[in-house]
C-alpha cells in the first residue's frame, strides 16, 4: 500500500514552454502532497505545500508564478513549470501523505531538463 | 543556512560489516528525524525514524540513534549487504503528527558496499 507515482518519469522541453508533471497516490486519499526539487549531489528541497482544495504554500524563494500547484483532488496534485528555462532543469520529486500516516510517500520523481 | 548535515558524502564498507551514517541537526524544534533511502533516478523509500522522546528505534538491521544535547543521530546498518548501496538522507520534521508537516533533508551519505 502507499504507493505514489509521478508522469512523466522523465521529459525535455525547449526553453520558454511550460511542462506540467503529474502525482498520483494510487490507493490512499492524500490530504497533503508535497513537492520537492532535487539538484545533482545536493539535498532534495521542498518546494510547497499542497493541501488539497487549497492554495499551495510555498517556500521562501519559489516562485509561485512559475511553479504552479494544483491539488484538486485527494489523489492527484500537478505541478507545472512555467516558461521553462535551462535553470529549472533538475529531479523534482512529489510525496503524499494523510492524518492515517507518520510519514510521507515519495514518487519516483521526474528529471526535467530544459533546452 | 543547512540545518540538517550529512557531512560524509561517501561511506565505503566491507559487506558483514557495520555501516554508520552520520547526520547533525541545528534547529532545536525538531522533533522527530528520519532517515530515507535513494537509488539514482528514484523517489526516497523511508527506513526508519525516531522521536525526540526516544534516544534509539531499532528494526531489523537497522538502528538509528538520537543524542538531543549533541543534535545528532546516526544509522547503523548491521550486517551491511551489498543491496544496501543506495544514497541515504537524514530528515527532519519541527511539526509530527497529522498531515502537515514539513521535512527538511541533508544532502545524503552514499553507501558503497562491497561484497
Amino acid at each position: 500500500g502507499a504507493v505514489v507515482s509521478q508522469h512523466p518519469s522523465w521529459v525535455i522541453c525547449k526553453s520558454g514552454t511550460s511542462v506540467k508533471i503529474e502525482c498520483r497516490s494510487l490507493d490512499f486519499q492524500a490530504t497533503t502532497m508535497f513537492w520537492y526539487r532535487q539538484f545533482p549531489k545536493q539535498s532534495l528541497m521542498l518546494m510547497a505545500t499542497s493541501n488539497e482544495g487549497s492554495k499551495a504554500t510555498y517556500e521562501q524563494g519559489v516562485e509561485k508564478d512559475k511553479f504552479l500547484i494544483n491539488h484538486a483532488s485527494l489523489t492527484l496534485s500537478t505541478l507545472t513549470v512555467t516558461s521553462a528555462h535551462p535553470e529549472d532543469s533538475s529531479f523534482y520529486i512529489c510525496s503524499a501523505t494523510d492524518t492515517d500516516y507518520n510519514e510521507q510517500f515519495f514518487g519516483p520523481g521526474t528529471r526535467l531538463t530544459v533546452l | 543556512d543547512q540545518q540538517v548535515k550529512q557531512n560524509s558524502p561517501s561511506l565505503s564498507v566491507q559487506e558483514g560489516r557495520i555501516s554508520i551514517l552520520n547526520c547533525d541537526y541545528t534547529n532545536s524544534m525538531f522533533d522527530y528525524f528520519l532517515w530515507y533511502k535513494k537509488y539514482p533516478a528514484e523517489g526516497p523509500t523511508f527506513l526508519i525514524s525516531i522521536s525526540s522522546i526516544k534516544d534509539k528505534n531499532e528494526d531489523g538491521r537497522f538502528t538509528v540513534f538520537l543524542n538531543k544535547s549533541a543534535k545528532h543521530l546516526s544509522l547503523h546498518i548491521v550486517p551491511s549487504q551489498p543491496g544496501d548501496s543506495a544514497v541515504y538522507f537524514c530528515a527532519a520534521s519541527a511539526s509530527r503528527g497529522g498531515s502537515n508537516y514539513k521535512l527538511t533533508f541533508g544532502k545524503g551519505t552514499l553507501l558503497t558496499v562491497n561484497p
